[in-house]
């Protein structure tokens, strides 16, 4: 099976602009989670998918949203970008059995910086 | 609240010494614990997970059980060897309809030959 990807791998932005990544799951998973990558702060979870459902939210402004399609992949959008939203922005895919060892399955991440 | 420390790092050892990366957690209810590892300029891999007391989860030769009266899931390995050098991740998820983790701030592990 294909592993998560995630697209694009890196990108650049100027202040104020707009951000869209994408993340596509592991064939067969519905859940799909963001998390945020910093040397600051560590890795944060942003939020998580499930059948295009938002299932839980972490603490973060209303410029962070996201959404997932029909087909279990997701996007996520950073509006008004700020220098601190630069980060590796990490989408994990899970096949959301109910089980508590439900394994996240990570992708490679987007480098996004914000200059 | 839910919460994962880990000690800090980073950590340098020679080849073929023993490991341990100290990890305790605070939670509510019965959580599942995981180590990750991430190598430069990738995103997470799962190493292992243990889903109930005193589950032993092993892969690769790191093992790491889970321990609920010292609320801990340290994890060891018996011979590290160079390409072992990341950064390791231990994480919590708590039962319930969500597949939110919890990470800890991370260890640098060094390995020289």
């Amino acid at each position: 099976k294909a592993g998560v990807t995630q697209t694009p791998r890196y990108l650049i932005k100027t202040r104020g602009q707009q951000v869209t990544l994408s993340c596509s799951p592991i064939s067969g998973h519905r859940s799909v989670s963001w998390y945020q990558q910093t040397p600051g702060q560590g890795l944060q979870f942003l939020f998580e998918y499930f059948s295009e459902t938002q299932r839980n939210k972490g603490n973060f402004p209303g410029r962070f949203s996201g959404r997932q399609f029909s087909n279990s992949r997701s996007e996520m959008n950073v509006s008004t970008l700020e220098l601190g939203d630069s980060a590796l922005y990490l989408c994990a895919s899970s096949a959301n059995t109910g089980t508590s060892g439900d394994t996240q399955y990570f992708g490679p991440g987007t480098r996004l910086t914000v200059l | 609240g839910n919460s994962v420390t880990q000690m800090e790092g980073p950590v340098t050892l020679s080849e073929e010494a023993f490991l341990t990366i100290n990890c305790t957690y605070t939670a509510t209810g019965y959580p599942s614990l995981f180590w990750y590892v991430q190598y430069p300029g990738e995103g997470l891999q799962l190493l292992l997970k243990a889903t109930k007391a005193d589950d032993k989860g092993s892969n690769k030769g790191f093992e790491a059980t889970y321990r609920k009266e010292t609320t801990s899931f340290h994890l060891e390995k018996g011979s590290v060897q160079v390409s072992d050098s990341a950064v390791y991740f231990c994480a919590l998820k708590n039962g319930g309809a969500t597949n939110k983790l919890i990470f800890g701030t991370g260890t640098l592990l060094a390995v020289q030959p």
